[in-house]
């Protein structure tokens, strides 16, 4: 089974400061991760992703992240706040023979970007 | 562009008074899911269609019924709402690999 544990359901930076937001799983099988960001009144984008390979993956939006197994983590960040990253972070993950239908989303952290 | 829509995009109904949302999408993805997110809260899958194939979550209220008349589209019916249903309704369309498409969701109010 898997499951997914985001770290602080709020963060608040200031513009231009670092970004993290936290992601801890919990999986039986090597997992796919996935970060996930939600605009207000809006669906869910794909920022990146974790399948195979290399552990640091790079997405849109200068956001990359890295996939450590021995934390069982998948922390997300950007060197740098911009006020349009404000919105809802999820991170999510699922079983590589599984597929989609089985994809479990953590609780989501809202980000806020101070002027 | 491919993509997915949903319509409408707010849609509001009476307690009790059936409502359909409806979903289409261009990626000609055979996989398409319907997501419950209520505030603050993360997506809840409902249903979803692999091919006509229709797989309901175990948790999922009988209230809530889906349609796929072909691959382009699905709708997600439900037949009658309560204050506890509202929320934004996503739906999603996949290839078969753990990517998702999302829709822009529907928010449906209930008074």
């Amino acid at each position: 089974a898997q499951s997914v544990t985001q770290l602080g359901s709020h963060v608040s930076v200031s513009e231009g400061a670092l970004v993290l937001l936290r992601c801890n799983y919990s999986s039986s099988v090597p997992p796919y991760l996935f970060w996930y960001v939600q605009y207000p009144n809006q669906g869910l984008q794909l920022l990146l992703k974790y399948t195979t390979g290399a552990t640091l993956v790079k997405g849109i939006n200068g956001f990359e992240a890295e996939f450590k197994k021995s934390e069982t983590s998948f922390h997300l960040t950007k060197p740098s706040a911009h006020m349009s990253d404000a919105a809802e972070y999820f991170c999510a993950v699922s079983g590589r023979q599984t597929g989609a239908n089985n994809l479990f989303f953590g609780t989501g952290t809202r980000l806020t970007v101070i002027p | 562009d491919a993509m997915v829509i949903q319509n409408p995009r707010y849609q509001v109904t009476q307690f009790g008074k059936p409502v359909t949302l409806s979903c289409s999408q261009t990626l000609n993805h055979n996989v398409m899911y319907w997501y419950q997110q209520k505030s603050s809260q993360a997506p809840k899958l409902l249903f979803h269609y692999y091919d006509k194939d229709f797989n309901n979550e175990a948790d999922t209220p009988d209230n809530f019924q889906s349609r796929r008349p072909n691959t382009s589209f699905c709708f997600l019916d439900i037949r009658s709402p309560g204050l506890g249903d509202a929320a934004m309704y996503l739906c999603a369309t996949s290839s078969g690999e753990s990517l998702l498409f999302f829709g822009p969701g529907t928010r449906l109010t209930v008074l």
